[in-house]
């Protein structure tokens, strides 16, 4: 079993729709909960972040983690045309210095 | 936000050429830095981790003679692809963090193509 499971997708949704990408993970001493985006021939940018467990929202952004299931969500509300990209979920046990434990991408498609 | 600087974005060379690729944190001093190589429609891999002042922390299977990292400043890492064929190219993509603490930031990555 992988350390950190990401559907990869693609996954399509008509502008406006509610997008859930998850993640699930194994490694319980995982607390440090990282979304980022990523467009075609760009580095990842930060989306969200949380320590822990719990919700964390960001405009059109709710990030939840629980750390009891091992499972982590990104939600997208209103979903635009310029969402489409990749997102990577990534977590670290430690801090800054720790490497990150990253998933493989859900692509994602937002359709006008 | 912060903000990491990765450079050049984009590389052609011929075999056998070295290649340097630049990362910097502008606004902030990171004492740690993470390179990583992307292949198409895959996630990231740790190539190596850079550690201002100490050598690097190479990854299992990545050659250290090949890929020369320098952290000499708390701003300024470094990786240098030595003799480069085609097989190394690659997206490299390199991540800091302020004061070791989370989240790491990505530069824009450097696309390198090896003819």
């Amino acid at each position: 079993q992988k350390e950190v499971e990401q559907d990869p997708g693609p996954l399509s949704v008509p502008e406006g729709a509610i997008v859930s990408l998850n993640c699930t993970y194994s490694n319980s001493a995982f607390q440090y909960f990282m979304w980022y985006r990523q467009y075609s021939r760009k580095g990842p940018e930060l989306l969200m972040y949380t320590y822990s467990s719990g919700n964390k929202e960001d405009g059109r952004f709710t990030a939840q983690v629980d750390k009891s299931s091992k499972y982590i969500s990104l939600f997208i509300r209103d979903s635009q045309p310029s969402d489409s990209a990749t997102y990577l979920c990534a977590m670290s046990a430690g801090a800054g210095s720790y490497q990150l434990t990253f998933g493989k991408g859900t692509k994602l498609s937002v359709i006008p | 936000g912060a903000v990491v600087s990765q450079h050049p974005s984009r590389v052609i060379c011929k075999s056998g050429t070295s290649v340097k690729i630049e990362c910097r944190s502008l606004d902030f001093q990171a004492t740690t830095m993470f390179w990583y190589r992307q292949f198409p429609k895959q996630s990231l891999m740790l190539m190596a981790t850079s550690n201002e002042g100490s050598k690097a922390t190479y990854e299992q299977g990545v050659e250290k003679d090949k890929f020369l990292i320098n952290h000499a400043s708390l701003t300024l890492s470094t990786l240098t692809v030595t003799s480069a064929h085609p097989e190394d190219s690659s997206f490299y993509i390199c991540s800091a963090s302020y004061a070791g603490r989370q989240p790491q930031h990505f530069g824009d990555g450097t696309r390198l193509s090896i003819l």
